[in-house]
């Protein structure tokens, strides 16, 4: 099918490490994106990664790429309140479209 | 450039009657995509245009939901006949990059209530 698949809530302490988890379904996918979404407000790009890598690190924010499993995960060091928002994982699909999971709800406790 | 510009913010309708939406995208994107959002959900692609060519729309989309961007530049999305299942955030994308490289920037959306 076309969904791509992510748990519903996440709930950390500030100063913990977070990670969000997504699993796609389209192998042709050439770039895997993670979108971040605020109360009330569009969704705004925080990385992405292109299919022929494994790993991408930048600053806080870690994705990691299992492509045989088609796994894709969002590790943000040091959580922080502000952080707290909903995160949608993208695939690409053909004609350039991106389809979205139903997000994960980061919720941070000081 | 200020970003991606949707244009009301919100709407409140009455069932039956017509709406339509504005898309303002980031000046020297090609692509123009829309997309609907309803509450824990996330994005479902509805259309997109290449410049001014539409060039796919989503199979689940009502023949009541029409999109135009007759100059490569703005969108309008009208929705004719409203009904209480079109309640929803309405977001406009753009993006400039050949296919398998989308960074789509996303709006602010417009929140439609049909009452």
């Amino acid at each position: 099918g076309e969904d791509v698949e992510q748990s519903l809530f996440l709930s950390v302490r500030e100063g913990d490490s977070s990670v969000i988890n997504c699993t796609y379904t389209d192998s042709s996918s050439t770039y895997l994106y993670w979108y971040k979404q605020e109360p009330g407000a569009g969704l705004q790009l925080l990385t992405y990664i292109f299919s022929n890598m494994d790993m991408k690190q930048d600053q806080r924010l870690t994705v990691l790429l299992n492509k045989k499993d088609k796994h894709l995960s969002l590790r943000i060091a040091d959580t922080q309140t502000g952080d707290s928002a909903i995160y949608f994982c993208a695939e690409t699909h053909q004609g350039g479209k991106l389809i979205f999971g139903q997000g994960t709800e980061l919720s941070v406790k000081p | 450039d200020t970003g991606v510009s949707q244009n009301p913010r919100h709407k409140i309708t009455k069932r039956g009657q017509n709406v339509t939406f504005r898309c303002d995208p980031i000046s020297e994107h090609n692509r123009l995509y829309w997309y609907r959002q309803t509450l824990g959900q996330g994005p479902e692609f509805l259309t997109y245009f290449q410049n001014e060519a539409q060039l796919e729309k989503s199979r689940l989309l009502s023949d009541r939901f029409s999109a135009e961007r007759p100059k490569g530049s703005f969108s309008t999305l009208e929705i004719q006949r409203t009904e209480q299942g079109d309640s929803a955030m309405y977001l406009c994308a753009s993006s400039f990059g050949g296919v398998g490289n989308e960074k789509l920037f996303f709006g602010s959306g417009t929140q439609l209530s049909v009452l």
